[in-house]
Formats: C-alpha cells, sequence, structure tokens
C-alpha cells in the first residue's frame, strides 16, 4: 500500500525566510510523485510532477526535488502570497498495492508567511 | 480553457436526506476521479472513470455512496441517507489520459450532514 507522510504539520517563515517541506514516501514502483498547493475553500492546485530520482523542476520561487525515498519543496525567500497547504501525492504501479492512476496523498503541511 | 466545475459549491444536508453532488470535468478529458477530503486531512480516493466506466470504486465507504458518468462526460455521486460522518470536502478531478496524466482538481463541494 501506498504511503506518503509530511512534515512539519505546519510551519511558518517570515517574508524572505527561505525553507524545505518534506514528503517521505513508500510506494513498490513509483510512477510519479507530484506536489499541488490548497488555498482554503478550493481545490488542489497543480505545481510539479516528478518522475524519477535526481530531478528537479523549478517555477518562481518553488523547487521540487526528488530522491528514492522523499521529495523535497524548497521556498527561496517566500511572500505572503505563498502562504497555503502544501500536499504531496504518490501514483504507483498497478499491482504493487497501489494503483497507476489514482494519487495517495500526505495531509499536508499549512506554510504561513508573515510580512 | 474551463477548468473543471463542481457545483454546489456548499450542501447542508439533514441527516438521512439523499444528495447529489454534480462534476463537470475539462472538456476531452478521459478520465475522471472523486476524492474525499475530512478537515485537516489530505484527499482519499473513492472511485474512478474511464470514459463512461466505472473501473474502481474500492475507495467508496459504503453502499450508501454511487457515481455514475453515464455519457463519459459530466459525473454525479449520489450519497443516499446521509450520516454525519459524511461531512466532508468531495473533490472531483480529471485527466487527459490514463496513466500518468496530470490530475487537475474542481472547486470541490463541501456537505455538511446535521
Amino acid at each position: 500500500e501506498d504511503q506518503v507522510t509530511q512534515s512539519p504539520e505546519a510551519l511558518r517563515l517570515q517574508e524572505g525566510e527561505s525553507s524545505s517541506l518534506n514528503c517521505s514516501y513508500t510506494v513498490s514502483g513509483l510512477r510519479g510523485l507530484f506536489w499541488y498547493r490548497q488555498d482554503p475553500g478550493k481545490g488542489p492546485e497543480f505545481l510539479f510532477t516528478l518522475y524519477s530520482a535526481g530531478e528537479e523542476k523549478e517555477k518562481e520561487r518553488l523547487k521540487a526535488t526528488l530522491t528514492k525515498k522523499e521529495s523535497f519543496l524548497h521556498i527561496t525567500a517566500p511572500k505572503p502570497e505563498d502562504s497555503a497547504t502544501y500536499l504531496c501525492a504518490v501514483k504507483g504501479f498497478e499491482g504493487s498495492g497501489g494503483s497507476n492512476y489514482k494519487l495517495t496523498f500526505g495531509k499536508g503541511t499549512l506554510l504561513t508567511v508573515n510580512p | 480553457g474551463a477548468g473543471v466545475s463542481q457545483s454546489p459549491r456548499y450542501k447542508v444536508a439533514k441527516r438521512g436526506q439523499d444528495v447529489a453532488l454534480r462534476c463537470d470535468p475539462i472538456s476531452g478529458h478521459v478520465s475522471l476521479f472523486w476524492y474525499q477530503q475530512a478537515l485537516g486531512q489530505g484527499p482519499e480516493f473513492l472511485t474512478y472513470f474511464q470514459n463512461e466506466a466505472q473501473l474502481d470504486k474500492s475507495g467508496l465507504p459504503s453502499d450508501r455512496f454511487f457515481a455514475e458518468r453515464p455519457e463519459g462526460s459530466v459525473s454525479t455521486l449520489k450519497i443516499q441517507r446521509t450520516q454525519q460522518e459524511d461531512s466532508a470536502v468531495y473533490l472531483c478531478a480529471s485527466s487527459r489520459g490514463t496513466v500518468q496524466e496530470t490530475q487537475y482538481f474542481g472547486p470541490g463541494t463541501r456537505l455538511l450532514v446535521l
């Protein structure tokens, strides 16, 4: 069965204070690791997909990295508008206890950036 | 283009009442998913459609939950005889293909059962 654990549960930063969010995962075969952002009262908004260890992707102040056991979402010089819950999800191979289509999510990290 | 839309956005139901939640996926998207998100938790898989075929309903909590997508586009999630534990946000997502395609989520329907 696919499992995802995110840490910390909550993170409070000052504007401009860089940090990282962690996503540890267990999956027999990884089809993809996904990062989403969720604002209060809204659905998850897609950020990145990572497929293999060593892969990195960037978007504005966000950079996602992937190893065989975990992924990091690095936030450089965050702004208050980066405040949100960040969700990590994995998609595994069919027959490994996961499936090749459904996402298994972690509980998320609630990020607050103070001005 | 237009994203995934869901209606109603909010629904208050009395315990025992039946409810129907609608999802309009992105036009042309083959795959459609329903997830349930409890407060402070990540979304949890309920069911999956590929076109009009329901290929996986393993996440549906009980036989009170039923989903359909009769023409391969719009989908409806129906909950019969609602219970307080059904209170949650119900999210719909769609993807263009099947396996490695990105899933795009709608805004969700927040269901409160009193």
